[in-house]
């Protein structure tokens, strides 16, 4: 079985300060990881994803993660954070085979204080 | 834009009613999947659909139903609706292989009174 935790149900930076928001995940086999974000009253849009090859994947709007098999995390980054950027974050994970189903995290919800 | 659209955008029930929510997939999808997003949480996976049969099934019960039709489109059918069964309803289609990268709709926001 394959479950994600995401760190925080609530963060809150600055604007122009760095983002970090925190997923590990566990799974019996290698997995692909994802990062969705969900404005308000919206449904998800996919920021970025691992599934094979370099470990650090960049994504939209600036943001990026890394894969780090040894720790099980896959948290994501963001150099310098934007007021657009307040939104809610779901790390998701899924087998690297067949046509299997994605496993969300909680979510963290981000807020960009002016 | 992912171009997975989803009708209706919102819709209110009374407990005990039946409800159809309809998804269309992205251009060349031939995979979708429904997941039921409940206030504060994750979205929890309720079925997929290839090839207009179903695929593989979360832990819900069968009166959560569905169907795909020859065009890939897809219904997410919920009988004798439960207060609990308010949520927001996300349908991602997917092209089998690969990665199999899901896009989501915009999802439809169920009320249950």
């Amino acid at each position: 079985a394959q479950s994600v935790t995401q760190l925080g149900s609530h963060v809150s930076v600055s604007e122009g300060a760095l983002v970090l928001l925190r997923c590990n995940y566990s799974s019996s086999v290698p997995p692909y990881l994802f990062w969705y974000v969900q404005y308000p009253n919206q449904g998800l849009q996919l920021l970025l994803k691992y599934t094979t090859g370099a470990t650090l994947v960049k994504g939209i709007n600036g943001f990026e993660a890394e894969f780090k098999k040894s720790e099980t995390s896959f948290h994501l980054t963001k150099p310098s954070a934007h007021m657009s950027d307040a939104a809610e974050y779901f790390c998701a994970v899924r087998q690297n085979s067949g046509n299997t189903p994605l496993v969300f995290g909680k979510g963290t919800r981000l807020s960009v204080i002016a | 834009e992912t171009g997975v659209t989803q009708s209706p955008t919102h819709l209110i029930k009374t407990r005990g009613q039946q409800v159809t929510l309809r998804c269309s997939s992205q251009s060349g999808h031939n995979t979708v999947s429904w997941y039921q997003q409940a206030l504060g949480q994750g979205p929890q996976f309720i079925f997929q659909y290839y090839r207009e049969e179903e695929n593989g099934r979360g832990n819900f019960p069968p009166r959560f139903s569905g169907l795909q039709f020859p065009n890939y489109s897809s219904e997410l059918n919920v009988n004798a609706l439960e207060l609990d069964d308010s949520a927001l309803y996300l349908c991602a289609s997917s092209l089998t292989g690969g990665a199999n990268i899901q896009y989501f709709g915009a999802g439809t926001r169920l009320s249950v009174l």
